[in-house]
């Protein structure tokens, strides 16, 4: 599958300041979802999208899925120490395995 | 719901070696598993999708002799790495769909250290 483009590669922030990144795809995605990844463990779901111009929230976290289907954006308020792992775009095609973003790395400093 | 586990969480192993991971859904089926493999400081990339009853199907450069996959049962799928050497050092992880829109769940990965 291919790989998706996710931007920033690395932010490091202060807490309590938002943050924002964003995905793009060549091609469309039926769902986009967002994980988030800590050391030595595995990927955790923190937010799905399911239909072009969706807007979710969950908790501090608010992801919007993409117009043309091709892209999402991940937003973080009010950032906290804990925020801190990598996050990954994913996008699937029902059913089917997901195509991952390269991570956004999140340090945030108390 | 929804909890994927594997097992062992990490193992060393010598060179020439095979060894088993196994990856179970706790609390639904899963007809799909995925397992993917991630080194330091990248993204995931998909090996291969197991598939419960049938065989498994492998990505494009993936060996499927030398990653044996098991799906042997809806809830337990198990990657077997044969003949294992130092590139094959990885963190392998596994997942299954769940829910309406069958979203991904992951296990906490296996630490595979080839030595």
């Amino acid at each position: 599958g291919q790989q998706l483009n996710q931007s920033p590669q690395s932010m490091f922030i202060q807490e309590g300041e938002d943050v924002s990144m964003n995905c793009t795809s060549s091609s469309i995605f039926n769902t986009w979802l967002w994980y988030k990844q800590e050391p030595g463990e595995g990927p955790v779901l923190l937010i799905a999208l399911y239909k072009a111009g969706e807007l979710t929230s969950n908790g501090r976290l608010t992801a919007q899925f993409g117009i043309t289907r091709k892209d999402s954006f991940l937003n973080i308020s009010a950032s906290i120490p804990s925020d801190v792992g990598i996050y990954f775009c994913a996008g699937q095609l029902a059913g089917y395995a997901l195509n991952f973003g390269k991570g956004t790395s999140l340090l945030v400093t108390p | 719901g929804a909890v994927v586990s594997q097992h062992p969480s990490w193992v060393i192993c010598k060179s020439g070696t095979s060894v088993k991971i196994e990856c179970r859904s706790l609390d639904f089926q899963a007809t799909t598993m995925f397992w993917y493999r991630q080194f330091p400081k990248q993204s995931l990339m998909l090996m291969a999708t197991s598939n419960e009853g049938s065989k498994a199907t492998y990505e494009q450069g993936v060996e499927k002799d030398k990653f044996l996959i098991n799906h042997a049962s809806l809830t337990l799928s198990t990657l077997t790495v044969t003949s294992a050497h130092p590139e094959d050092s990885s963190f392998y992880i596994c997942s299954a769909p769940w829910g309406a829109l069958y979203e991904q769940y992951f296990g906490p990965g296996t630490r595979l250290t080839v030595t």
